[in-house]
């Protein structure tokens, strides 16, 4: 079973501020690992994704993150922030054996609020 | 090309009625997951279907069902609906067995 815990619920920054926004997962198994981004009354939208090689992925947006297998983290980060980045995001994983599991775990969320 | 569309965006559903789904997906993705997306609990799986055959299934009581269709459509039915099912109900898709996920606009649906 996976878990994933996004540390904090909500973010607040200024804008052309740089931001990171924490994710800690709990796997048995090797996973994949995912950001998405979700706007207000919207689906969820990839930003970026880990599934092996160079751990410094580099997503849309100006959006990158790495991955680091001995602290089981894989936190996001812009180096500087837009009033339209706020939103919510999601860290998620998956088993990276393929075949039929096919289930994404999700952690809460961070609210990141830009403000002027 | 278009993305995954789900529909109804909204619905409003009384206590004990039932309701019906729709996800149609990206031209020729054959997988469809369905998440549910409530305040508390966050986003939480519900099943996926791959060929028209159920593959996976989260924990959600058997009141939760849904099925896909020879052209990969896909729809989930809740029976018996309570309040605690009023949620955004968001449906995946994907074309193979490892490619990324495309996620559609959601339902909301809310439960009075």
């Amino acid at each position: 079973a996976q878990s994933v815990t996004q540390l904090d619920s909500q973010v607040p920054v200024f804008e052309e501020a740089p931001v990171e926004l924490r994710c800690n997962y709990s796997s048995s198994v090797s996973v994949y690992l995912f950001w998405y981004v979700q706007y207000p009354n919207q689906g969820l939208q990839l930003l970026l994704k880990y599934l092996s090689g160079s751990t410094l992925v580099k997503g849309i947006n100006g959006f990158e993150a790495e991955f680091n297998k001995s602290q089981t983290s894989f936190h996001l980060r812009k180096p500087s922030v837009h009033i339209s980045d706020t939103a919510e995001y999601f860290c998620a994983v998956r088993p990276n054996s393929g075949g039929s599991n096919y289930k994404l775990t999700f952690g809460k969320g961070t609210l990141l609020t830009v403000n002027p | 090309k278009a993305g995954v569309t789900q529909t109804p965006r909204y619905l409003i559903k009384t206590r004990g009625q039932q309701v019906t789904l729709s996800c149609s997906p990206i031209s020729g993705h054959r997988s469809v997951s369905w998440y549910q997306q409530t305040p508390g609990q966050g986003l939480q799986f519900l099943f996926e279907y791959f060929s028209e055959t159920q593959r996976n299934k989260g924990n959600f009581p058997g009141r939760f069902s849904g099925r896909q269709f020879s052209n990969s459509r896909s729809e989930m039915n809740v029976s018996t609906l309570e309040l605690g099912d009023s949620a955004l109900y968001l449906c995946a898709t994907r074309s193979g067995i490892d490619t990324e996920a495309f996620f559609g606009q959601g339902t909301r649906l809310t439960v009075v």
